[in-house]
């Protein structure tokens, strides 16, 4: 099956910067990349998705990244805000499968 | 529109008891995934459903645990027998038919203690 790594686990940025989290997969096959964000007891969150069809998309301050030969994707948040600390999974599935294979998270912590 | 609906938000049980947990899709969704998540860890597949039918269980363990989706009603996760290691908070998320789109919406979480 697939297997989706996610690096670094923490991440500690000053409010203003800019963070990326790295994910990488297994299966060449997979074809759909959401990223989750999960704050402290609540639900993990959509905040972007990919499809292997493009390599890049951005929605206001997040953007995310897809490398399909080197089967890595990438989440870019600019201009960094305490309401972005949170965790942050990304996945990989197979397009109709809908099986998720999340990464073990990244809990970023923004510093006022 | 209501979204994912799960209860009891936090159920506590005792060593051997039996624990249920309930989904609620979102309205016009017929695909529910059951993930666990053990505390500072990420989502674990369990189980992923359509209406009386499980598509794949293959996270599953193979003993104690059990799921379905009925036609009517919510989908349930049935724990027997619950152990200590059961303790994890358990989400349920849906989304709408194939072909629709690929975007799962998760629902608030159950919090299963086990003492």
């Amino acid at each position: 099956g697939e297997n989706v790594e996610q690096h670094p686990s923490t991440l500690s940025v000053q409010e203003g910067d800019s963070a990326v989290i790295k994910c990488t997969y297994s299966d060449s096959a997979s074809n759909y990349f959401p990223w989750y964000k999960q704050e402290l007891g609540k639900r993990p969150q959509l905040i972007i998705d990919i499809r292997s069809n493009v390599g890049e998309k951005k929605d206001q301050r997040i953007a995310v990244t897809l490398n399909k030969t080197a089967k890595h994707f990438s989440l870019h948040i600019t201009e960094t805000q305490p309401e972005d600390s949170a965790v942050y999974f990304c996945a990989a599935t197979l397009y109709n499968f809908n099986k998720f294979y999340f990464g073990s998270g990244t809990k970023l912590n923004v510093k006022p | 529109n209501a979204g994912v609906m799960q209860n009891p938000r936090h159920l506590v049980r005792r060593r051997g008891q039996e624990a249920r947990l309930r989904c609620s899709p979102m309205k016009g969704h017929s695909h529910v995934y059951w993930y666990r998540q053990l505390p500072e860890e990420g989502l674990k597949f369990m189980v992923y459903l359509q209406k009386e039918n499980i598509i794949d269980e293959s996270g599953m363990p193979k003993e104690r645990f059990s799921a379905e989706f009925p036609k009517e009603g919510p989908s349930i996760l049935r724990i027997q027998q619950v152990v200590r290691g059961d303790s994890a908070a358990y989400f349920c998320a849906s989304s709408p038919p194939s072909g629709v789109t690929d975007t799962q919406y998760f629902g608030p979480g159950t919090r299963l203690t086990v003492l």
